[in-house]
């Protein structure tokens, strides 16, 4: 079974400044996706990227980036000009591509806090 | 597209009473998916669906759950004989296909008093 871990129950973070959530997982299938997922207080929760294991370029969107590195099984998010809106819980979450059932697998989330 | 909506937003109830949450996903989603996620901890798959068919569900789910998906549409997730650690915040998810993207909905927060 697949496993996600996030060793970072709270982070915080300058506004503007950069912060970077670290997530590894553990499998051994080779054709997966990962995903980090924002839940804001209150709200629910929204895609902020997702990348394909078999592609080896990082995937972007934004001010939000990730560093994938597949031999480490490790996914960390990485935000730049940290803004007060992105204050919210993060998961990072597993879908294997190699089985029909899709679920996603969740870490246990990290606790971003952005300081005016 | 409006999203994903879950309806009661929030549930509370006492220890052995029957409740039932409704999500309506996305139009034109053939998946839907429910997770549970208790405080502090990320969501935990429960059941998906493809279409009306009920396709896996966790072992987490047990026998006093039950998730249909009558006409493939919208969906329905009963716990009968509620207990105190029932208590969570229960996720719709849905998506168009297998590996698209799964959009969540804001969720039921049930408490059993």
């Amino acid at each position: 079974a697949q496993t996600v871990t996030q060793s970072q129950p709270e982070m915080s973070v300058q506004e503007a400044e950069t912060v970077t959530l670290s997530c590894t997982y553990d499998t051994s299938e080779s054709d997966y996706y990962l995903f980090w997922y924002k839940q804001p207080p209150s709200r629910q929760m929204i895609l902020v990227i997702r990348q394909e294991a078999y592609k080896q370029q990082n995937a972007t969107e934004n001010r939000f980036s990730v560093n994938f590195q597949k031999a480490a099984k490790s996914f960390s998010l990485k935000i730049s000009d940290s803004q007060l809106g992105d204050a919210a819980m993060y998961f990072c979450a597993y879908r294997s591509q190699e089985t029909s059932g899709s679920r996603l697998t969740f870490g246990e989330g990290t606790q971003l806090t952005v300081n005016p | 597209d409006t999203g994903v909506s879950q309806n009661p937003r929030h549930k509370i109830t006492k220890r052995g009473q029957n409740v039932t949450f409704r999500c309506d996903p996305i139009s034109e989603h053939n998946r839907l998916y429910w997770y549970r996620q208790t405080l502090g901890q990320g969501p935990e798959f429960l059941t998906y669906f493809q279409n009306e068919a009920q396709l896996e569900k966790s072992r987490l789910l047990s026998d006093r759950f039950s998730a249909e998906r009558p006409k493939g549409s919208f969906s329905t997730l009963e716990i009968q004989r509620t207990e105190q650690g029932d208590s969570a915040m229960y996720l719709c998810a849905s998506s168009r296909q297998v590996r698209e993207t799964q959009y969540f909905g804001p969720g039921t927060r049930l408490l059993v008093l």
